[in-house]
C-alpha cells in the first residue's frame, strides 16, 4: 500500500494516560501534516513537520501535545495525560512540497474514557 | 482570516439524479487553491476535485463538476447521476496561496442517497 498509512485505527485511553499516533507518508513525501477532527467538525491543521524539523505548530496546544518526524521512521503525535476533550479522529496527511495537494491516512479515531 | 462555510449539514438525493451542495469563504487573497474532499464512513479523505482561483473554467471530474463564482466566493460541487458510493460526508477547503499549506475546512455535508 503505497498510500499514507496511520495507526492504530482505533485507541482508547483513560484519563491521564498518553497517547501516540504514527503516521508513515506516501514514497517520496518529506512533508507531514497532522489534522484534528472533533464530532460534526471539519478538519483543523495542528502541526507541519519535515524530517526533524517542526514547520508550523500554530494549530497545536501549547501543553500535552508535541510532534516528531525523525530521520528514519514514522511521524508521531503525541499527547501527554489526554483528557476528554482530546477524544476526536486524528488525521496525518502528506505530500511531496508545501505546494502539493495533501493526501490523508485512514485517521486514528482517540477515545479519552 | 479565511473562513470556510457550508450552510447545509444534510442533503439527500435520488439516486441517478444531480445534487449540488454549497460551499461559501471569505478571503482577501486574489491566488488559492479550492476543494472538494469525500470523507465515506471508512473516515478515508478523498480528494474528488481541485480548482485553482486563477483560473476561470470550472474543474471537473468525471461525474462531479464545480460552480467556482470567484467574485461571489462561491465554490459548489455537483454530482451528476448520484450512485450510492457517493454517500459521504463532503467537506469543502481552501488553502491559500502557493508557499502556503495550511488547508481550512468547513463542517462538511453529509449526502445521503436513495435508491
Amino acid at each position: 500500500n503505497a498510500g499514507v498509512m496511520q495507526n492504530p485505527r482505533h485507541l482508547v485511553r483513560r484519563r491521564g494516560q498518553e497517547a501516540r499516533l504514527r503516521c508513515s507518508p506516501m514514497k517520496g513525501h518529506s512533508h507531514v501534516y497532522w489534522y484534528r477532527q472533533l464530532p460534526e467538525e471539519g478538519l483543523k491543521f495542528m502541526v507541519y513537520l519535515q524530517k526533524e524539523n517542526i514547520i508550523d505548530e500554530s494549530g497545536m496546544p501549547k501543553e500535552r501535545f508535541s510532534a516528531e518526524f525523525p530521520k528514519e521512521g514514522p511521524s508521531i503525535l503525541r499527547i501527554q495525560q489526554v483528557v476528554r476533550g482530546d477524544s476526536a479522529a486524528y488525521f496525518c496527511a502528506s505530500s511531496a512540497g508545501p505546494d502539493s495537494p495533501l493526501h490523508f491516512g485512514n485517521g486514528t479515531r482517540l477515545t479519552v474514557t | 482570516a479565511q473562513t470556510v462555510t457550508q450552510s447545509q449539514p444534510e442533503m439527500s438525493v435520488q439516486e441517478a439524479e444531480t445534487v449540488t451542495l454549497s460551499c461559501t469563504y471569505d478571503t482577501s487573497e486574489s491566488d488559492y487553491y479550492l476543494f472538494w474532499y469525500k470523507q465515506p464512513p471508512s473516515r478515508q479523505m478523498i480528494l474528488v476535485i481541485r480548482q485553482e482561483a486563477y483560473k476561470q473554467q470550472n474543474a471537473t471530474e468525471n461525474r462531479f463538476s464545480v460552480n467556482f463564482q470567484k467574485a461571489a466566493k462561491s465554490f459548489s460541487l455537483k454530482i451528476s447521476d448520484s450512485q450510492l458510493g457517493d454517500a459521504a460526508m463532503y467537506f469543502c477547503a481552501y488553502r491559500s496561496p502557493p508557499g502556503t499549506y495550511k488547508y481550512i475546512f468547513g463542517t462538511g455535508t453529509r449526502l445521503k442517497v436513495l435508491a
